[in-house]
């Protein structure tokens, strides 16, 4: 079945320092894919997404990059900071579906 | 996401009782999810409405069951079938078909007494 694998499962960074999560999906037929932050207990909250027409989308300090060809996502933070110290998911949505698939997340820790 | 509210926050199951999870949008939102979050683990999909009388089974629907008799509510009953219930629950919406971003409500906590 369709299947989103992320990596690394943790990840710690120097404040100040850039920090890059990796996704791969299998479904050729996935067009979009999400990115969320979720803050221990709380809600997963929408960060960047990305469409399948669209190669690399930035916002600030944190930017979504798709190679179609590998089945490759990945999200980049730069000059990461202490309040960006959280667990990433990414997903990956199949066109004419309502299915997300997610990975199973990232736990950043920025040092101060 | 104010538009999107789930209660209890917390909640406490008895031995052999089922338990209900509400889930309320008002953001006019036709697709709606429930999703189990288990520490350290990603989001594992229960069941999805598309429309209102209809809902899918997704990955783990065992021990579950849902209705959606209005647009604006999705409840989920954890039944004493499910021996396993302790867990964060998420109920998510978009908005109509194609490419959109779900939306979160902020989750429920079960947990086995």
């Amino acid at each position: 079945g369709e299947n989103v694998e992320q990596h690394p499962s943790t990840l710690s960074v120097q404040e100040g320092d850039s920090a890059v999560i990796k996704c791969t999906y299998s479904d050729s037929a996935s067009n979009y894919f999400p990115w969320y932050k979720q803050e221990l207990g709380k809600r997963p909250q929408l960060i960047i997404d990305i469409r399948s027409n669209v190669g690399e989308k930035k916002d600030q300090r944190i930017a979504v990059t798709l190679n179609k060809t590998a089945k490759h996502f990945s999200l980049h933070i730069t000059e990461t900071q202490p309040e960006d110290s959280a667990v990433y998911f990414c997903a990956a949505l199949t066109s004419g579906t309502y299915k997300y698939i997610f990975g199973t997340g990232t736990r950043l820790k920025v040092l101060a | 996401d104010g538009g999107i509210t789930q209660s209890p926050k917390y909640l406490f199951r008895k031995e052999g009782q089922n338990v209900t999870l509400s889930c309320e949008q008002n953001l006019n939102h036709d697709a709606m999810y429930w999703y189990r979050q288990d520490p350290g683990q990603g989001l594992r999909l229960i069941y999805y409405s598309q429309i209102v009388n209809d809902f899918q089974k997704g990955d783990i629907a065992e021990g579950y069951s849902v209705s959606r008799e209005k647009k604006e509510s999705f409840p989920l009953t954890v039944t004493s079938a499910q021996k396993n219930p302790t867990a964060f629950y998420l109920c998510a919406s978009r908005l109509g078909q194609g490419v959109l971003p779900q939306h979160f409500g902020d989750g429920t906590r079960l947990s086995i007494l």
